[in-house]
């Protein structure tokens, strides 16, 4: 089957915003995650959009959804070095489990 | 607090051992999760279940099994026939298997 697409790594300057990307398989995904993943640890819950959604901002965090093309992004305002990390999306549809996406590298350079 | 704990934090195994893994929530969630990284990879599902006493092979099952007889608890044995055990696993747990998925710390698994 397809996999949820991301680019493996991503470089930015500390105070640059980072956007990360995501293409997903389901246009009838009902909603879509971003997860965070530290060096050694487990991986947390950013934040969420809801498919009927195009956009939602938290603090630092906007997700923006084109439905059309399948297409989720993160992006990260004012970059911190406490944002390297991996960033993982995963979608779902109907009563099916989390299918994740194969995960960017955000490196952050100061 | 509520949460999710896998212990330990890293594991040494002998060729030609069987060894579990344990994965203990208290979230009152139905649906667990067992996930292998290797190293600059994404996640691989091993096993997964959506209630006590029932589960699923994922992608990767071989070598691998699960038992489920209390909500809490969702352990995983990693047999002497799975050749190339060395990986970061985890575990996650949901309310249901459409929710989102909340993951342990982890466990480190290597060769001796």
């Amino acid at each position: 089957g397809e996999d949820v697409e991301q680019s493996l790594f991503l470089s930015v300057r500390e105070g640059d915003s980072s956007v990360i990307n995501c293409t997903y398989t389901d246009s009838s995904s009902t909603y879509l995650y971003w997860y965070k993943q530290e060096p050694g640890a487990g991986l947390q819950l950013l934040t969420y959009i809801f498919s009927n959604m195009d956009m939602k901002q938290d603090q630092r965090l906007t997700v923006l959804l084109n439905k059309k093309d399948k297409h989720l992004s993160l992006r990260i305002a004012d970059t911190q070095t406490g944002d390297s990390a991996i960033y993982f999306c995963a979608e779902v549809f109907g009563n099916e489990k989390l299918t994740f996406g194969t995960g960017t590298r955000l490196t952050i350079i100061p | 607090d509520g949460g999710i704990t896998q212990s330990p934090k890293y594991l040494f195994r002998k060729e030609g051992q069987n060894v579990t893994l344990s994965c203990e929530q208290n979230l009152n969630h139905d649906a667990m999760y067992w996930y292998r990284q290797d190293p600059g990879q994404g996640l691989r599902l091993i096993y997964y279940s959506q209630i006590v006493n029932d589960f699923q092979k994922g992608d990767i099952a071989e070598g691998y099994s699960v038992s489920r007889e209390k909500k809490e608890s969702f352990p995983l044995t990693v047999t002497s026939a799975q050749k190339n055990p060395t990986a970061f696993y985890l575990c996650a747990s949901s309310i249901q298997q459409n929710q989102p998925q909340h993951f342990g710390d982890g466990t480190r698994l290597s060769i001796l």
